[in-house]
């Protein structure tokens, strides 16, 4: 049972306009949500994350928007670059706990110049 | 500020063995998390250490078990290896909730 779902394993994207990548989850205790980049050979490399108290985060090109109600997350990347290119995870976790978390599938992203 | 970093980078290990992967956290983390990527698949946690006890585990057998050291290092020690055990295994590293700090992974191979 994933708790986490990733449904696009790709996505493709000309230089220069908006990359949207999404991510839905199941389980309610989830309060804050992370998005990793992953390049060939290399660890995910964290980049923005959001809390369950807000439905938007801002850094750079990179903005997470959080839809509670709908259990839905997405990574807008604006504008796309070709060194975006890469796996993207999504990741929630419950504060508090562990710091467990639980990763999508990830999407692999090429940007194309 | 030295990063995570994991040790071998690659591993080929024979069905029934056992293995030890080793971790080195990011300068200043006190907390290190395992977690194994197979192929195609998100990264899925096995479990943490915190102050040198384990602190969370994930779905994986008792033959998955792990060390911290007091200067926060670990290993990862996977007895009667399998093949379905192949897979990138991933060493993260944090302090308090601060985002986990991933090493760049070992890639065992069950033959």
């Amino acid at each position: 049972d994933q708790q986490v779902k990733q449904n696009s394993p790709s996505l493709s994207v000309q230089e220069g306009r908006i990359s949207i990548l999404n991510c839905d989850y199941t389980n309610s205790m989830f309060d804050y949500f992370l998005w990793y980049k992953k390049y060939p050979a290399e660890g995910p490399t964290f980049l923005i994350s959001i809390s369950s108290i807000k439905d938007k985060n801002e850094d750079g090109r990179f903005t997470v928007f959080l839809n509670k109600s709908a259990k839905h997350l997405s990574l807008h990347i604006v504008p796309s670059q070709p060194g975006d290119s890469a796996v993207y995870f999504c990741a929630a976790g419950a504060q508090g706990g562990s710091e467990k978390l639980v990763f999508g599938k990830g999407t692999k992203l090429t940007v194309n110049p | 500020e030295t990063g995570v970093t994991q040790s071998p980078t690659h591993l080929i290990k024979t069905r029934g063995q056992q293995v030890t992967l080793r971790c080195s956290s990011q300068s200043g983390h006190n907390t290190v998390s395992w977690y194994q990527q197979a192929l195609g698949q998100g990264p899925q946690f096995i479990f943490q250490y915190y102050r040198e006890e384990e602190n969370g585990r994930g779905n994986f057998p008792p033959r998955f078990s792990g060390l911290q050291f007091p200067n926060y290092s670990s290993e990862l020690n996977v007895n009667a290896l399998e093949l379905d055990d192949s897979a990138l295994y991933l060493c993260a590293s944090s302090l308090g909730f601060s985002p986990l700090h991933f090493g760049n992974g070992t890639r065992l191979t069950v033959t």
